[in-house]
């Protein structure tokens, strides 16, 4: 199937500092992609979606200056969680969408741990 | 706007039990996308059945088997005979597409299976 990989798996940084995290699929292209946010012991929350060559589009509450994201190709797309602080520890988790008609399926990397300390 | 309920929280089953994990979705549209996902501690999502708003066959995929009901807006999903690897966190989700709009998510059901 399918096969989407983010990078990196986990991440430990200071607050105040950039954050970079990348959502790829690695064999085929996806016009849309999508940001989750999960905290611990709680559902997985749509950020934003990500579509390739436009500007993305943020769910409410979520501050897009602070999420930035990118999506330049059709394989990729990034989420850089701006100026950091501990309140953003999260697992974020990316998901693609794989076109095919009425096969058409998302499939969901395997997720970003942030630790902001 | 759609929801998905998952009133379960937490559920514990004795190794070998049969568990029944329920789902409530709620949308207006009339096509629509239903997902079943297991997140086990490791945290990375494992696609378990999706099924359309056209199909209510039910379906059975070895010791998981899934009853969708239009009538009732449910989706449940049964795991028989209960393993300790089957202890995780599971996700009833829905989508108005298979692959290119959000994905809406319960609340999930932490399963845990005693040995």
């Amino acid at each position: 199937g399918a096969v989407v990989s983010q990078h990196p798996s986990w991440v430990i940084c200071k607050s105040g500092t950039s954050v970079k995290i990348e959502c790829r699929s690695l064999d085929f292209q996806a016009t849309t992609m999508f940001w989750y946010r999960q905290f611990p012991k709680k559902s997985l929350m749509l950020m934003a979606t990500s579509n390739e060559g436009s500007k993305a589009t943020y769910e409410q509450g979520v501050e897009k200056d602070k999420f930035l994201i990118n999506h330049a190709s059709l394989t990729l797309s990034t989420l850089t969680v701006t100026s950091a602080h501990p309140e953003d520890s999260s697992f974020y988790i990316c998901s693609a969408g794989k076109l095919a008609g009425v096969a058409d399926t998302q499939y969901f990397g395997p997720g970003t741990r942030l630790t902001v300390l | 706007a759609q929801k998905v309920t998952q009133a379960q929280t937490e559920i514990s089953v004795v190794e070998k039990e049969d568990v029944t994990l329920d789902c409530v979705y709620e949308t207006r549209d009339t096509t629509y996308y239903l997902f079943w996902y297991k997140q086990p501690p490791s945290g990375e999502l494992v696609f378990l059945i999706r099924r359309n708003s056209f199909d209510e066959q039910n379906e059975i995929s070895g010791r998981y088997s899934w009853n969708f009901q239009k009538s009732t807006s449910s989706f449940n999903f049964t795991i028989t005979a209960s393993q300790v690897v089957d202890s995780a966190v599971y996700f009833c989700a829905l989508s108005l597409s298979g692959g290119y709009q959000k994905v809406t998510f319960g609340t999930g059901t932490k399963l845990q299976v005693i040995p």
